[in-house]
């Protein structure tokens, strides 16, 4: 069965820090890869997303995801971290072969610290 | 932009009461999808439809139904609350295999 692990429940980082957010992904078909963000009481933004092509990813508010076939990794990374990227980030993955539902990863909360 | 709209924020209901959860999106997307989101466990998906009145069952449809009688409306019915169905409730809509657009979520809580 398809999954997605997201292996740190929380990060700390400091303000003006560079972030990378992990995720690996076990799925039998090439996948559809995805980044969401959910702030505090509010739904999920969509980050970035992979479907084929360049394998790194460019996304809004300055993140960017690397697909690795070989690791079966998904990596989101920004080179600078504002207190504003407070949030909880969640990796999603789909498939054709299970008819493009989304599934999620448990999440990662990221602490800015000042 | 898409809009997925879900008419509650917050709701309180008793344990056994039939509660219902809506969402309506305005973009004519073929696809709707409810998931239910829980600390540390993600977000699990509970049903989703590729066209009107198609459902299928996600990971989790234990408790619930569903219902999609017009393209833009997707219904989450509880037939009879129960406390572990406390939870944050997510709708989403997409086209095809594009990335998916998500309501503000409804917080639920059984008593």
């Amino acid at each position: 069965a398809q999954s997605v692990t997201q292996p740190d429940i929380h990060i700390t980082v400091s303000e003006g820090a560079s972030l990378e957010l992990r995720c690996n992904y076990s799925y039998g078909a090439t996948p559809y890869l995805f980044w969401y963000v959910q702030s505090p009481g509010q739904g999920l933004q969509l980050l970035l997303k992979y479907f084929s092509g360049d394998t790194l990813v460019q996304g809004i508010k300055g993140f960017e995801a690397e697909f690795k076939r070989s690791q079966s990794s998904f990596n989101l990374r920004k080179p600078s971290v504002h207190w504003s990227d407070a949030a909880e980030y969640f990796c999603a993955v789909a498939s054709m072969e299970y008819g493009n539902k989304l599934v999620f990863g448990a999440g990662t909360i990221l602490r800015v610290k000042s | 932009d898409v809009k997925v709209t879900q008419s509650s924020r917050y709701l309180v209901k008793r344990t056994g009461e039939k509660v219902f959860l809506e969402c309506v999106q305005d973009m004519d997307h073929e696809n709707m999808f409810w998931y239910r989101q829980d600390p540390g466990l993600g977000l699990r998906l509970i049903y989703f439809s590729y066209d009107v009145k198609m459902k299928e069952k996600g990971d989790i449809p234990e408790g619930y139904s569903v219902s999609r009688e017009k393209k833009e409306r997707f219904s989450l019915i509880l037939e009879s609350a129960s406390t572990n169905q406390t939870s944050m409730y997510l709708c989403a809509s997409s086209k095809a295999n594009y990335g998916y657009t998500f309501g503000s979520g409804t917080r639920l809580t059984v008593v």
